[in-house]
């Protein structure tokens, strides 16, 4: 199985100021074929189900405001939140969609400093 | 607007059987492969399962291969999940989500919890 870790556990962050989750994968995900990285990133608030946004690592959905952005490939990506606002506290998670079984990181409490 | 609406969740004792259905809305059912994932404040988020648009291609997590059988209806527009033998292990918060072309889930149901205990 592939292993994604994150970094850090817990990022505190000042309002406006940048925050940039890290996530690792055991093996690259990047597919030879087709030159994608098979990784996104989901956002998820208390009481909330996951919500996408970013995949193939730097493609922002439809939808997600674009202080956030995604990058990284093979094995180590990031996601950044150019300017924290306060709608933006949650716990952020990277997911593999490589290979089976599908994987996700540990995850990343983002909270205000 | 896409939606996914589940239902069948609750608490079952070890050994037991329970069925967790959801019903999507607002796209194509039956053109979208459909996956189930868990979530535990300990393990966190853990895929389950997936199925291809008419189940010819099924997948499984370890952890729940020959207990659990992912299905799907077209007709009535619901994705399934059989859960037998549960084990209080089995406890978590369950998601059905809806595949995005890549193995991404673009679209999750609230959840429904399910407790194994006795």
């Amino acid at each position: 199985d592939i292993v994604m870790t994150q970094s850090p556990d817990s990022l505190p962050v000042s309002l406006g100021e940048r925050a940039t989750i890290n996530c690792k994968s055991s093996q690259s995900i990047l597919y030879s074929s087709d030159n994608r990285n098979y990784l996104a990133w989901y956002q998820q608030k208390p009481g909330q189900p996951p919500k996408l946004l970013i995949y193939w690592a730097s493609t922002r959905e439809s939808g997600v405001p674009d202080r956030f952005s995604g990058s990284g490939s093979g094995t180590d990506f990031s996601l950044t939140i150019s300017s924290l606002q306060a709608e933006d506290v949650a716990v952020y998670y990277c997911q593999q969609s490589y290979s089976i079984p599908i994987t996700f990181g540990q995850g990343t409490r983002l909270e205000i400093k | 607007e896409v939606r996914l609406v589940q239902s069948g969740g609750g608490l079952i004792q070890p050994g037991g059987s329970l069925r967790l259905s959801c019903v999507a809305s607002g796209f194509t059912f039956s053109n979208s492969w459909m996956h189930w994932v868990r979530q535990t404040p300990g393990e966190g988020l853990v895929w389950v399962s997936r199925i291809d648009t008419h189940g010819g291609n099924i997948k499984y997590a370890d952890s729940v291969k020959g207990r659990f059988t992912i299905s799907r209806d077209n007709a009535k527009n619901t994705l399934y999940l059989q859960m037998n033998s549960l084990r209080a292990e089995d406890t978590a918060v369950y998601y059905c989500a809806k595949d995005l072309p890549g193995g991404f889930f673009d679209y999750w149901a609230q959840g429904t919890l399910v407790t194994v205990s006795s």
